[in-house]
């Protein structure tokens, strides 16, 4: 069984400074593992994904993650946040299944940008 | 905005209702998906349809009935829920082990 920990349910950062969010999994096989934003009222928007190869995973928005597998952590970095970061973002973990991703999401953590 | 297309936005009904939520995406993905999503949660998987088949039901009641007509199209038919059934409901798109491509979802209140 596959599992995601968010280590921060809220994370207040001023505005342009750098904010980490925190993930943890737990998994018996290969992971593939994904960090998705949710503005308010709106879906989920991939920000970024690791797969294989490069363990830095550079996305959108200037996001990055990490893949560390020692540690079975995939945490979010940027350098500078904007007021437009405010939002929940979600880690996600799935396993190669047969044709699509079953993922499995974290409980989510909400970034507050405070001007 | 969005490429996966969810309607209505947002929907009221009372629990002897019938109603219908739609999903259309036309980006050639094969992989189609319902998630529930409670608030300050997150999206709790109800359903996947790969190739136009029910491929996964993740335990979830028989007033929610899934449908894919076409590899466009996907609906979620709604029969006497439940108030705790007020929630967001997301729809998804992926090619087969591709991103998946999120709907802004409909938001149910069932009365």
């Amino acid at each position: 069984a596959q599992s995601v920990t968010q280590l921060d349910s809220q994370v207040p950062v001023f505005e342009e400074a750098p904010v980490e969010l925190r993930c943890n999994y737990s998994s018996s096989v290969s992971v593939y593992l994904f960090w998705y934003v949710q503005y308010p009222n709106q879906g989920l928007q991939l920000l970024l994904k690791y797969l294989s190869g490069s363990t830095l995973v550079k996305g959108i928005n200037g996001f990055e993650a990490e893949f560390n597998k020692s540690q079975t952590s995939f945490h979010l970095r940027k350098p500078s946040v904007h007021i437009s970061d405010t939002a929940e973002y979600f880690c996600a973990v799935s396993y190669s299944g047969a044709g699509s991703y079953q993922l499995t999401f974290g409980k989510g953590t909400k970034l507050s940008v405070i001007p | 905005d969005t490429e996966v297309t969810q309607t209505p936005k947002h929907l009221v009904m009372g629990m002897t209702n019938k109603k219908s939520l739609k999903c259309e995406q036309h980006m050639g993905h094969r992989a189609m998906y319902w998630y529930k999503q409670k608030a300050k949660k997150p999206p709790e998987l109800m359903f996947v349809y790969s190739y136009e088949k029910l491929s996964i039901n993740e335990s979830v009641p028989s007033r929610f009935s899934p449908e894919c007509p076409n590899s466009s199209l996907l609906n979620l038919h709604l029969h006497a829920l439940q108030p705790e059934d007020s929630a967001l409901y997301l729809c998804a798109s992926s090619s087969p082990l591709q991103d998946l491509h999120f709907g802004n979802g409909t938001r149910l209140t069932v009365t």
